[in-house]
C-alpha cells in the first residue's frame, strides 16, 4: 500500500467556518507534510511532523492548525480563512525527514479548498 | 533561502518532438527529485539524482545531475501527449532537511 488518503476531495467554507482536512497513510512513515497549492505553481511547504511532533512551521498563519494525532494521522484545522486562502492542499509522507538520497515524498491527491 | 529555478515556465510542442527542462539553483543539493504531477493528483517521484554528474534513464527520459550538484536537467525524447504535466524538480540539503520544490516547468504536448 502506497497510497496517501486525503478527504474530502472538494470543500467549500465560508470565512466564518471551522472545518478540518484529513490524510492518512500506513506505510509506516514518520514524517509527514502539508503543502499548499495554488493554481500553476509549484506546491509550498506549510509544515512538517516527525516522529509525530511539528518540526518545521514555514511561518504559517495561526487559522492555518496543523494537528498529528498518531503516526498514520495528520489533520489540518481551518477557521476564518480568506478567500486567498482557497487552493488544492496536498498531504504528504515519507519514511523518515530528510535522507531524499534513497527516499521519496508520496502525495496524496489534495483537498481542492474554496474560500467564499 | 533555497531556491530553485527551472526554465522554461511554461513549453507547447508537438508529439514526436525532444524537450529539456533545466533546475538551477546557487546552492549544493546533496540530491535531486524529479517529480510529474499530472492535473487533479499529487506529485509523483520520476527519478532522484545523488552523484555530481550522474546520469539517469528512464525509458524517453534522461536526466542528468550537474557536477557541482547545483542543477539538474531532464531531456525528454519524441514526447507524446500522455508526457504533459507539471515537472518539479525537488532538492534536500542534508539528512533531516526539508525537501524544497522549483518553480515548475507545464509541459504540454499536442498530439
Amino acid at each position: 500500500d502506497t497510497e496517501v488518503t486525503q478527504t474530502p476531495k472538494h470543500l467549500v467554507m465560508g470565512m466564518t467556518n471551522k472545518k478540518s482536512l484529513k490524510c492518512e497513510q500506513h506505510m509506516g512513515h514518520r514524517a509527514m507534510y502539508w503543502y499548499k497549492q495554488k493554481a500553476k505553481k509549484p506546491p509550498e511547504l506549510m509544515f512538517v511532523y516527525s516522529y509525530e511532533k511539528l518540526s518545521i512551521n514555514e511561518s504559517v498563519p495561526s487559522r492555518f492548525s496543523p494537528e498529528c494525532p498518531n503516526s498514520s494521522l495528520l489533520n489540518l484545522h481551518l477557521h476564518a480563512l480568506q478567500p486567498e486562502d482557497s487552493a488544492l492542499y496536498l498531504c504528504a509522507s515519507s519514511q523518515v525527514l530528510g535522507r531524499w538520497d534513497d527516499t521519496e515524498a508520496f502525495f496524496g491527491q489534495g483537498t481542492r479548498l474554496t474560500v467564499v | 533561502t533555497q531556491l530553485l529555478e527551472q526554465s522554461p515556465q511554461f513549453l507547447s510542442i508537438q508529439e514526436g518532438e525532444n524537450l529539456t527542462v533545466y533546475c538551477n539553483s546557487s546552492s549544493v543539493f546533496s540530491s535531486l527529485q524529479w517529480y510529474r504531477q499530472e492535473p487533479g493528483e499529487g506529485p509523483v517521484l520520476l527519478v532522484t539524482v545523488v552523484t555530481g554528474g550522474e546520469v539517469k534513464k528512464l525509458k524517453r527520459l534522461t536526466f542528468q545531475f550537474g557536477d557541482a550538484r547545483k542543477d539538474s536537467s531532464l531531456h525528454i525524447t519524441a514526447a507524446q501527449p500522455g508526457d504533459t504535466g507539471l515537472y518539479l524538480c525537488a532538492g534536500g540539503k542534508s539528512s533531516g532537511d526539508k525537501l524544497t520544490f522549483g518553480t515548475g516547468t507545464r509541459l504540454a504536448v499536442r498530439p
